[in-house]
């Protein structure tokens, strides 16, 4: 059974601090890993990972993955009160294996001013 | 509108009650999802359509019924439901299936008295 775990669940920071959020997975035939951020409903799509060692960056947030040690990194530099959420981390398998994406229970970031 | 919009945003229902869930999606998405997202639980995934057609049921149980009339529409009929249904029920649609980026809409709120 596919399996992503996060750690840590939960994490308090003050403005400015850089965070290190990690995601660990066993997928069958992996093809992809996602990190989402939920603040209230909705998780908003981050990043898609599919190769290792490319880091993606998108402002303050990069994110890279370790398909060797099955595992990925989400950082966030400088950060702000409003970087406060769930992050979520999901992978998923290729097509031909059920390539449903499973997801970890997510790491609540609370970034205090 | 534009990305998926989810009605109602907020349900209550008793467990003899009949409701259905809405989703609707304007990204011109070939593939629709519903997930179940509990309190301190991953997203769980309920069901998968891909071109109109299911090719997920991940053994949820008969109370809950998808249907998906078109690749924009997607809904969730519930019948007798129970206490533990009550959940955060996320649609969430993808150009095509599978382990790729989903995007989520913001979910409907539903608690079972």
């Amino acid at each position: 059974e596919d399996k992503v775990v996060q750690s840590p669940l939960s994490l308090v920071v003050h403005e400015g601090d850089t965070v290190t959020l990690n995601c660990s997975y066993e997928v069958t035939n992996f093809r992809s890993l996602l990190w989402y951020k939920q603040e209230k409903k909705a998780p908003t799509f981050l990043f898609m990972l599919t190769s290792s060692g490319i880091e993606k960056k998108s402002g303050r947030l990069s994110s890279i993955l370790d398909k060797k040690e099955l595992f990925s990194i989400l950082n966030i530099t400088a950060t702000q009160t409003g970087d406060s959420a769930v992050y979520l981390c999901a992978a998923g398998g290729m097509e031909t294996s059920g390539s449903r994406l499973t997801f970890g229970e997510g790491t609540q970031l609370t970034v205090n001013p | 509108e534009t990305g998926v919009t989810q009605t109602p945003r907020h349900l209550v229902m008793g467990m003899t009650n009949k409701k259905s869930l809405k989703c609707e999606q304007h990204l011109g998405h070939n593939a629709m999802y519903w997930y179940k997202q509990s309190a301190k639980k991953p997203l769980e995934l309920m069901f998968v359509y891909n071109f109109k057609e299911q090719t997920e049921n991940n053994s949820v149980p008969s109370r809950f019924s998808p249907e998906c009339p078109n690749s924009s529409h997607l809904f969730l009929h519930l019948h007798t439901l129970q206490p533990e249904d009550s959940a955060l029920y996320l649609c969430a649609s993808s150009l095509v299936e599978g382990a790729y980026e989903q995007y989520f809409g913001p979910g409907t709120r539903l608690t079972v008295t």
